[in-house]
């Protein structure tokens, strides 16, 4: 069965960076582009980014380029996303979400469990 | 940016009704890439339809989703107590993609 399972919570202070990991399992790893998406207490979803499995190439919304990495390790099924700069305002819980299909522009079949990541002073 | 808006904010409704949520995009979603998902309270979302009108594996067809270009909606044909939860709808037609404000379902 698919599975992503990401790490655990995170406090960071501001200025910071925080590298978070979605370690896969159950289906063919380089198949399906795997996006980021955060989700701040009590709001919405945002979609941060997308990185292609199997060339390692990525996409970024505009709001988060030039502080976000994402990167892959081919080896062991796992993905990485890291954001720099933290402030107040990245406190989020952040997901990790596999394509529906092999395009860079999917719905998420498939989401990890969340990691909480806090920043504060 | 394309700018999903939900409506209602909230929706209150007793076991067994019909729920519409409807989804407005700012400009047409093209090839109606169009996703909802259900999260319920400390849960990781779920993705319930997509293209529009598909259903995802496993979900009961009560569910169904409709509509095309800018104007989109879930149904929930018969409301169940376990349905309790936000929807999301979401466009992956172009980036970034983006969700919308979200929809709480209440059970009376």
């Amino acid at each position: 069965q698919v599975q992503l399972v990401q790490s655990g919570a995170e406090v960071k202070k501001p200025g910071a960076s925080v590298k978070v990991s979605c370690k896969t399992s159950g289906y063919g790893f380089t198949s399906h582009y795997m996006s980021w998406v955060r989700q701040a207490p009590g709001q919405g979803l945002e979609w941060m980014g997308v990185i292609n499995p199997r060339a390692g190439s990525i996409g970024s919304a505009q709001k988060f380029q030039g502080r976000i990495s994402m990167t892959r390790d081919t080896s062991t099924s796992t993905v990485y996303m890291e954001l720099s700069s933290l402030r107040s305002e990245d406190t989020a819980v952040y997901y990790c979400a596999r394509g529906r299909r092999s395009s860079d522009y999917d719905p998420f079949d498939y989401w990890g469990q969340g990691t909480l990541v806090t920043v504060s002073s | 940016e394309i700018v999903l808006t939900q409506s209602p904010g909230t929706l209150s409704l007793s076991p067994g009704e019909r729920a519409t949520l409807s989804c407005r995009a700012s400009q047409s979603v093209s090839s109606g890439y169009l996703a909802w998902y259900q999260q319920k309270p400390g849960q990781a979302p779920r993705l319930l339809i997509y293209d529009a009108s598909s259903r995802a594996t496993g979900v009961p067809d009560r569910f169904r989703g409709s509509g095309s270009g800018t104007d989109f909606t879930l149904t929930i044909t018969r409301l169940e107590p376990e349905d309790l939860a936000v929807y999301y709808c979401q466009q992956y037609n172009i980036s970034p993609l983006t969700f919308g404000g979200g929809t709480k379902v209440e059970i009376k």
